[in-house]
């Protein structure tokens, strides 16, 4: 199994972008997803594929890698964009495994 | 509409048994994998497991291997989650959850989630 590491918090002003990464070896030859999660809500996926967004999402929201590490990249930031996010992927048939999260706040 | 809808919360002693469950509706049952997620209060998400309704196909994390049971009654669309001896480090919110499958293809992740079920241990 492997672990996948996220920062603890980010902040960022409203308007502007931010991002939050996501880093393992195994992310260099498997896909990552990201969800959010709003306070006493389900998670809500918002990428695959790394990079990819479900129907319903909205475009301020993308994925990206490079190498070990995936980013989740939101652009214009909302107030209402202020949630827990998790990074999540699974290893051939080994467990699927979450990052620890990550708490973006809108300052 | 695509839903999954969790029982109810639950409060419950050490050493009592529960089995929660998860009901799927506006999709077949049968041809989507259904996982668990497990949170603590205040903490992260926690993959337990999962399950394919249409022939009881079951994985399990290591770290709740023989902990819990994941079962499936397709016949009434609903997977299942139970323990035969409650401990209080079992409180936590549960989801359940469906693969994600698009494209023709299924990914490892899960796009359609219940609502949760809370479940205090406590004595």
């Amino acid at each position: 199994s492997f672990e996948l590491t996220q920062p603890p918090s980010v902040s960022v002003s409203p308007g502007q972008t931010a991002r939050i990464t996501c880093s393992a070896d195994a992310l260099a030859k498997i896909f990552a997803f990201w969800f959010q999660q709003k306070p006493g809500q389900a998670p809500v996926l918002l990428i695959y594929k790394d990079s990819e967004r479900p129907s319903g999402i909205p475009e301020r929201f993308s994925g990206s890698s490079s190498g070990t590490t995936v980013t989740l990249t939101i652009s214009g930031v909302q107030a209402e964009d202020e949630a827990d996010y998790y990074c999540q992927s699974a290893d051939g048939t080994g467990p699927w495994v979450f990052g620890g999260g990550t708490k973006l706040t809108v300052l | 509409e695509v839903r999954l809808v969790q029982s109810g919360a639950q409060v419950k002693k050490p050493g009592e048994s529960l089995k929660i469950s998860c009901e799927g509706s506006g999709y077949t049952f049968s041809n989507y994998w259904i996982g668990w997620v497990r949170q603590k209060p205040g903490k992260g998400l926690e993959w337990m497991g999962l399950i394919y309704p249409g022939d009881s196909d079951t994985a399990y994390s290591p770290s709740f291997q023989g902990q819990v049971i994941i079962s499936v009654d397709k016949s009434v669309s609903s997977a299942y989650l139970q323990w035969s001896s409650l401990k209080a480090s079992d409180t936590a919110t549960y989801f359940c959850a469906r693969r994600y499958c698009t494209g023709g293809s299924c990914y490892r992740t899960m796009d359609v989630w219940g609502q949760g079920t809370t479940v205090t241990v406590s004595s």
